[in-house]
């Protein structure tokens, strides 16, 4: 069975850091491509950050470019995020998901399995 | 950065009625990365759909996905107590975006 477990959050003072971790199990870790997601209180989802298989190909949204920093330990079955310089607007739920993918006559991706995420407070 | 613009954003319907779900993109979408979650309150999003149209394993029928380019839709035939959540389309992508969501409540 394919499980994500998140772990990390808490409350932390504006420019303050957390670093969030996913341990991964079920599957073989080293195959997939990774994201963090996040939705703050009440709202929709936001994408966050994107790291391949390999960690070759990683990816920020415009948001958290330049704060935040996405990492995998294939060896470890892992997953994290470190958060930086963190502001009240980083106040969210956040999620690992793994990125499925089928292949037929096309290429198809996409979120298939989801962590049951970490809360992050940014408040002072 | 492609937006994908979800309509609308509540549907007020009774179990047993058809909900019909609309996500709009701000340019063409690729179907084989197009997808759509459901989420209850306190609980991480669920994939329903994916490619457009391809149900998730063990997603009901009456969970229909269509469209494609710049519109698709997200049909409920006939909605159960247990499908009133809301429901995010998403493009799979470098830079991946979520809609802003439908809230499906019950009337």
């Amino acid at each position: 069975e394919v499980q994500l477990v998140e772990s990390g959050g808490g409350l932390v003072k504006p420019g303050g850091s957390l670093r969030l971790s996913c341990a991964a199990s079920g599957f073989t870790f080293s195959s997939y491509t990774m994201n963090w997601v996040r939705q703050a209180p009440g709202k929709g989802l936001e994408w966050v950050s994107s790291i391949s298989s390999s960690g070759s190909y990683i990816y920020y949204a415009d948001s958290v470019k330049g704060r935040f920093s996405i990492s995998r330990d294939n060896a470890r079955d892992s997953l994290h995020l470190q958060l930086n310089s963190l502001k009240a607007d980083d106040t969210a739920v956040y999620y690992c998901a793994r990125v499925g993918f089928h292949y037929d006559s096309s290429a198809y991706y996409y979120f298939d399995y989801w962590g049951q995420g970490t809360l992050v407070t940014v408040s002072s | 950065e492609i937006v994908l613009t979800q309509s609308p954003g509540t549907l007020s319907l009774s179990p047993g009625e058809r909900a019909t779900l609309s996500c709009r993109a701000s340019q063409s979408v690729s179907s084989t990365y197009l997808a759509w979650h459901q989420q209850k309150p306190g609980q991480p999003p669920r994939l329903l759909i994916y490619g457009a149209s391809s149900r998730a394993t063990g997603i009901p029928d009456r969970f229909t996905g269509s469209g494609s380019g710049t519109d698709f839709t997200l049909t409920i035939s006939r909605l159960e107590p247990e499908d009133f959540a809301v429901y995010y389309c998403h493009q799979y992508g470098a830079s991946s975006t979520f809609g802003g969501g439908t809230r499906v409540e019950i009337k």
